[in-house]
């Protein structure tokens, strides 16, 4: 059974830091991974999107990679803003590609 | 384009009554994904549906849950006979076809059972 799992689970740093964000899952069959952003009550919106052909997808500040073999993937952030504050969702896709498993989740907070 | 709507955004239920919870889809968007969220937990699928169909429920509880996406309409997730441990934020997600990696989130409808 395929579990994704998010560490840490908070963290806080100053505005201008670069960090990083991991996810690890258990199954390597995970087909693809997603990053996803949530902020408080508000719904999610995609970040990035590896396939599992792919080991590492860029947007803007964001750049996430993909290490199917070790079952790990993750987020980096340049140059961290405040309105980068929000909580990031790793999740992994099953081979039916019918639904996501997400992990629980970093809740990022960037101080100015 | 209005996005993922879900209504109502909050809602309050006493034990043993049923809750109603409802999905429009982005306009041209024929397949709908059900999550559950409960508090301190990650987001967990319940159902895909396509018009008409369910494709996997995998994740639905065995009993007291349905979900429905009728050919004409909103997505509806039913919950019958509501329990404290049903109080979660409940997400609707869309995509335009067969293929899932554009699904498009709404903003979640939030349960409390008192």
């Amino acid at each position: 059974k395929q579990e994704v799992t998010q560490i840490p689970a908070a963290l806080s740093v100053p505005e201008g830091e670069n960090l990083v964000l991991n996810c690890s899952f258990t199954d390597s069959a995970i087909y693809n991974l997603q990053w996803f952003r949530q902020d408080p009550g508000k719904g999610l919106t995609s970040l990035l999107l590896i396939q599992s052909s792919q080991r590492e997808q860029t947007s803007g500040r964001l750049n996430a990679s993909l290490d199917k073999s070790s079952g790990r993937s993750t987020l980096y952030i340049a140059a961290s803003q405040p309105g980068d504050s929000a909580t990031y969702l790793c999740a992994g896709w099953n081979q039916a590609g019918t639904a996501l498993i997400f992990g629980k989740g970093t809740t990022l907070s960037v101080s100015s | 384009n209005a996005g993922v709507m879900q209504n109502p955004r909050h809602l309050v239920r006493r034990r043993g009554q049923e809750a109603r919870l409802r999905c429009s889809p982005m306009k041209g968007h024929s397949h709908v994904y059900w999550y559950r969220q409960l508090p301190e937990e990650g987001l967990k699928f319940m159902v895909y549906l396509q018009k008409e169909n369910i494709i996997d429920e995998s994740g639905m509880p065995k009993e007291r849950f349905s979900a429905e996406f009728p050919k004409e309409g909103p997505s509806i997730l039913r919950i019958q006979q509501v329990v404290r441990g049903d109080s979660a934020a409940y997400f609707c997600a869309s995509s335009p076809s067969g293929t899932p990696y554009e699904q498009y989130f709404g903003p979640g409808t939030r349960l409390t059972v008192t």
